[in-house]
């Protein structure tokens, strides 16, 4: 199972907004809502922001939002704050009754 | 509170074996799909095996097939990994992960001569 495709890195400035793409398979993300996403800061263990595409746990703030398209889920951090800064990573449930992660996207707030 | 208390990582020789324990409280562990996810320090997060509520489903990534063992005693609240024939590239810090709600804090396993 060959892993969900992230970008390396994405930026933006406070205030602004930022969507970091996940792109999979009809084997995965394009056959289910059973996509995640988790932000994880240095040597820190990761967060669940979003679950089933686009809810989110309690706690997390409306400021992150997903959805999904075909083949490729989105995550928008909406008002971007210094403390976004982070690792994100999508994941989803596949088609073999397994889970593939995404390499990984650091967000940089300029 | 989510609260996941992983157990029983640390150093072994090729070859070698570990159990891994993850005790949950603050959610229904017994109704959740379990994960175990492993990170290699300064990379990604890879997937490594679940099991369904009522343990009648389990799977493993390749890499692990035939060598670890996923299983969970829902009277403890507790997940487990039998780690057997482990290699070096199966160090990693391990996390305990139920579907939908936040992860413990991992456990580091070294496996190393």
């Amino acid at each position: 199972q060959s892993a969900l495709t992230q970008p390396a890195s994405v930026s933006g400035s406070p205030g602004q907004s930022i969507t970091i793409s996940c792109t999979g398979t009809s084997s995965d993300i394009g056959t289910y809502i059973y996509v995640s996403w988790y932000q994880q800061h240095p040597g820190k263990a990761p967060r669940l922001i979003l679950y089933n595409v686009s809810i989110r746990p309690s706690g997390v703030s409306n400021r992150f939002s997903g959805s999904k398209s075909g083949n490729t889920a989105s995550l928008t951090v909406s008002g971007l704050q210094a403390e976004d800064e982070a690792d994100y990573y999508c994941c989803s449930y596949t088609t073999s009754s397994t889970v593939v992660f995404g390499g990984g996207t650091k967000l940089t707030v300029l | 509170e989510v609260q996941l208390v992983e157990s029983g990582g640390g150093l072994v020789q090729p070859g070698g074996s570990l159990r891994l324990s993850c005790e949950a409280s603050g959610f229904s562990f017994s109704t959740n799909w379990m994960h175990w996810v492993r990170q290699v320090p300064g990379k990604g997060l890879v997937w490594v095996s679940c099991i369904n509520p009522v343990g009648s489903i389990i799977s493993y990534a390749d890499s692990v097939k035939g060598r670890f063992t996923i299983s969970r005693d829902n009277a403890k609240n507790t997940l487990y990994l039998q780690m057997n024939s482990l290699r070096d590239d199966d160090t990693a810090v391990y996390y305990c992960a139920p579907a939908d709600h936040d992860w413990g804090q991992g456990i580091l396993v070294t496996v190393s001569s």
